[in-house]
């Protein structure tokens, strides 16, 4: 299995407060993405990163801020959560050579209250 | 921009029924494709790819072939089982921007 952690799996918030998630690789792949999964809408990409401190967004990234300062981590940051950002969040990486497949991590259900 | 398009669900077949997921996209360059399974309460796993026209390909039975002319990546299979019973998602990976872009996902239910 490729090695791709999400931390926290689970998380319980209040409205207002900052929520940080983390992705963690050990495969030094060069991509990685977030996504938010929600009944009826499939993946949807949040923001991505070609490198260290190169990111861009994706189709649903207001709201959302990411950084990534080292090769093995990207971090998802929710300034002020909402309870329209409750959702599963999945983060996955991918190789320099496009033609390979991406790998996700296990998710993390984030509840917003 | 990139864009990706697949039938809506729920399927629901029988076992050792033909299996069709229709999968369009739209994309600049040359994106490769791809279909990931979901099986429940667990996160997506490649099921097969193809990464340039009129490439096929194959995993478990399962085949999807990259036709250019038409923009589509349809995924077939020719008798399904009760254990297919999954989530499946259409994906491409630009070749110009790096993003990897997902379908809404279609559900496979196969009842025996």
């Amino acid at each position: 299995d490729a090695g791709i952690t999400q931390s926290p799996r689970h998380k319980v918030t209040e409205t207002g407060t900052p929520v940080t998630l983390r992705c963690h690789q050990t495969e030094n792949h060069r991509y990685m993405y977030w996504y938010r999964q929600d009944p009826g809408h499939g993946l949807r990409l949040i923001h991505y990163s070609y490198g260290v401190k190169d990111t861009d967004k994706g189709e649903v990234s207001d709201g959302y801020s990411v950084s990534r300062s080292k090769t093995e981590d990207f971090l998802l940051t929710l300034e002020s959560a909402t309870s329209s950002q409750t959702s599963v969040y999945f983060c996955a990486i991918s190789d320099l050579d496009l033609r390979t497949e991406a790998f996700f991590g296990q998710g993390t259900r984030l509840t917003v209250v | 921009g990139d864009s990706v398009t697949q039938m809506e669900g729920p399927v629901t077949l029988s076992e050792e029924a033909f299996l069709t997921i229709n999968c369009t996209y739209t994309a600049t360059g040359y994106p490769s494709l791809f279909w990931y399974v979901q099986y429940p309460g667990e996160g997506l796993q490649l099921l097969l790819k193809a990464t340039k026209a009129d490439d096929k390909g194959s995993n478990k039975g399962f085949e999807a072939t990259y036709r250019k002319e038409t923009t589509s990546f349809h995924l077939e299979k020719g008798s399904v089982q009760v254990s297919d019973s999954a989530v499946y998602f259409c994906a491409l990976h630009s070749s110009n921007t790096g993003k990897l872009i997902f379908g809404q996902g279609t559900t496979l239910q196969v009842k025996p």
